[in-house]
């Protein structure tokens, strides 16, 4: 089946750690991206990729870093400089970045700063 | 700037009864519109969607209308079912340049037997 999956569902961390989130898609998809969706809030935009080894930041960046080292794989890390990272992180893909391309996600990530 | 307004929630419905969910855009040119829905603990999926003007999305049941001398894409079932209880995102991406999804802040939506 093709999809997107996320790892770990839940993760904590200790606060002034680093902590990297995987999604990967099968989908031979183009676009990646990365939400952050708070309690009572929409999702954010964090970082997008259109293609490999390129990535821009959204709305949201400082304190998160990504990379796009292959096609099917976009890995956040949330570094210590996030000053408030317990979220629910959705990670999504796009066949490309125009307007008709849809966006599908991943079942999404729980981080807990502890 | 882009942005959706959607009504606050929780809206609350018995089984069988009609459910409308209202969402307003603002946005330059001619949008998509997308409503996504995310049952608890898990990710968003696509529900319904339409790319131009009085295009009409449809998918299990429910159906929204790309309405654009209102600017609106109201969510609309004519029966809700228990199994429909969850959150509901309305979204729109402009239709030229990079495809931001600007979402609005969810309604959620609580049916009761």
């Amino acid at each position: 089946d093709g999809g997107i999956t996320q790892s770990p569902k839940y993760l904590f961390r200790k606060e002034g750690q680093n902590v990297t989130l995987s999604c990967e898609q099968n989908l031979n998809h183009d676009a990646m991206y990365w939400y952050r969706q708070d309690p009572g809030q929409g999702l954010r935009l964090i970082y997008y990729s259109q293609i490999v080894n390129d990535f821009q930041k959204g709305d949201i960046a400082e304190g998160y870093s990504v990379s796009r080292e292959k096609k099917e794989s976009f890995p956040l890390t949330v570094t210590s400089a996030q000053k408030n990272p317990t979220a629910f992180y959705l990670c999504a893909s796009s066949m490309g970045t125009e307007g008709l391309d849809t966006q599908y996600f991943g079942p999404g990530t729980r981080l807990t700063v502890l | 700037g882009n942005s959706v307004t959607q009504m606050e929630g929780p809206v609350t419905l018995s089984e069988e009864a009609f459910l409308t969910i209202n969402c307003t855009y603002t946005a330059t040119g001619y949008p998509s519109l997308f409503w996504y829905v995310q049952y608890p603990g898990e990710g968003l999926q696509l529900l319904l969607k339409a790319t131009k003007a009085d295009d009409k999305g449809s998918n299990k049941g429910f159906e929204a209308t790309y309405r654009k001398e209102t600017t609106s894409f109201h969510l609309e079932k004519g029966s809700v079912q228990v199994s429909d209880s969850a959150v509901y995102f309305c979204a729109l991406s402009p239709n030229t340049g990079f495809q931001k999804l600007v979402f609005g802040t969810g309604t959620r939506l609580l049916v009761s037997p």
